[in-house]
């Protein structure tokens, strides 16, 4: 199970700290990602780390104004978004990726609204 | 980084059998994974590598790939089926999952 928190209503420039929390699984071994919704729109992939938070990735989009991290010990996944624009309104999910012989994100939380205010 | 294309629309008569499809170059050398999303409810996965069904996905629901094109398959579509689909695979550096089709809304008549 995975449950986020953390969204709300932003000003332009503003910042926000998404959490995510684990729960019925080893999470320390698995990587993780974010995903986000837009608003009638589809799903777009946003950051990526790996279990031991050696390895971190971002969409373009993002590069330079989000930070992805998280505490093991807590169970959980964080996302630090700063500089927020308009068009970073969405639903946030959290999703667990296993990796194997194949990857595939294979457990997703009830996500988190960001909702951007003029 | 690089990009999966879908239909944005498909519909299929209840029972009858669709297919929806997510075209890229990725897809060449990944394969691709299906989320299946309801109307404000998380995705959920449907199908993931070659093509395999997690537990409690009916097997209605099957996967195939040739060259650059994914195929999704529901054999005897249900009422429940309703919703949109999302192909999902690596990127070309294959480092990580970071790409999505724009999804198909499937609609059951």
């Amino acid at each position: 199970l995975l449950v986020e928190s953390g969204g709300g209503l932003v000003q332009p420039g503003g910042s926000l700290r998404l959490s995510c929390v684990g729960s019925g699984f080893s999470f320390s071994s698995y990587s993780m990602n974010w995903v986000r919704q837009a608003p009638g729109k589809g799903l777009e992939w946003v950051s990526y780390i790996s279990s031991g938070s050696t390895t971190i990735y971002y969409a373009d989009s993002v590069k330079g104004r989000f930070t992805i991290s998280r505490d093991n010990a807590k169970k959980s996944l964080f996302l630090q978004l700063n500089s927020l624009r308009a068009e970073d309104t969405a639903i946030y999910y959290c999703a667990r990726e296993y990796r194997g012989s194949y990857y595939y994100m294979d457990v997703w939380g009830k996500g988190t609204t960001v909702t951007f205010s003029s | 980084s690089s990009e999966l294309t879908q239909d944005p629309a498909v519909s299929v008569a209840l029972g009858q059998t669709v297919r929806i499809t997510c075209q890229g170059d990725s897809l060449r050398a990944f394969y691709a994974n299906w989320y299946q999303q309801k109307p404000r409810q998380a995705p959920v996965l449907v199908i993931y590598g070659k093509n395999n069904r997690p537990s409690g996905i009916p097997d209605r629901f099957s996967g195939s790939s040739s060259g650059n094109t994914a195929s999704l398959t529901i054999t005897g579509a249900q009422a429940e089926d309703e919703a949109s689909y999302y192909c999902n695979s690596r990127d070309s550096s294959g480092d990580h999952l970071g790409v999505f089709g724009g999804g198909t809304k499937l609609t059951v008549l």
